[in-house]
């Protein structure tokens, strides 16, 4: 099955930079990248998702990149604020089946 | 829209009890998957249904069941509960089931969860 490996675990950043969250995959059959943000207490939210056929997308300040041949894709935050600061969890899944693979989170603190 | 809703958003069991956990779907979603959330193993898939029939499931032992109802609602039962049970019980809806003659996958939107505490 599908392996998805993100990293880092944790990013501390201060407010005005930059984060970059970043996974891998195992199954090259995967053709949908979805990034989700959980705020504590809350159930995961997408914020940007991506699929196989294209090479970037951006919205406002988050974008997401995908390098279908090295299996990986990112996610790039510009401009953080403090309401940055939640756990990103990026996932992977193919048109076989409805399954995510999700990774194992990141926790970002923007610093004010 | 209104969102995925869940019910009840916390619940306290003791251990060798059974409870039922509810998620209502966005409307005219017709896929509902659970996921299981954790510190320590993060979000772990469950079982996903798609027009009351199970599609999909995880690698959880029998204890973990689930099923869904005409309205695409969709009820997880864990019977026997174990102090390990103890997690956020996460829905998620989407339009439909994905299929190996259909392209592209459909998003999957979460709701805010279950959280149970076995002691």
């Amino acid at each position: 099955g599908e392996n998805v490996e993100q990293h880092p675990s944790t990013l501390s950043v201060q407010e005005g930079d930059s984060a970059v969250i970043k996974c891998t995959y195992s199954d090259s059959a995967s053709n949908y990248f979805p990034w989700y943000k959980q705020e504590l207490g809350k159930g995961p939210q997408l914020i940007i998702d991506i699929r196989s056929n294209v090479g970037e997308k951006k919205d406002q300040r988050i974008a997401v990149t995908l390098n279908k041949t090295a299996k990986h894709f990112s996610l790039h935050i510009t401009e953080t604020q403090p309401e940055d600061s939640a756990v990103y969890f990026c996932a992977a899944s193919n048109e076989a089946g409805n399954q995510f693979y999700f990774g194992t989170g990141t926790s970002l603190t923007v610093i004010p | 829209k209104a969102g995925v809703t869940q019910t009840p958003r916390y619940l306290i069991k003791t251990r060798g009890q059974q409870v039922t956990l509810s998620c209502s779907p966005i409307s005219g979603h017709r896929s509902v998957s659970w996921y299981q959330q954790t510190p320590g193993q993060g979000l772990q898939f469950l079982f996903e249904y798609f027009s009351e029939t199970q599609r999909n499931k995880g690698n959880f032992p029998g204890r973990f069941s689930g099923r869904q109802f005409s309205n695409s609602r969709s009820e997880m039962n864990v019977s026997t509960l174990e102090l390990g049970d103890s997690a956020l019980y996460l829905c998620a809806s989407s339009l439909r089931a994905g299929s190996g003659t259909r392209r592209g996958t459909d998003t999957q939107y979460f709701g805010p969860g279950t959280r149970l505490t076995v002691l």
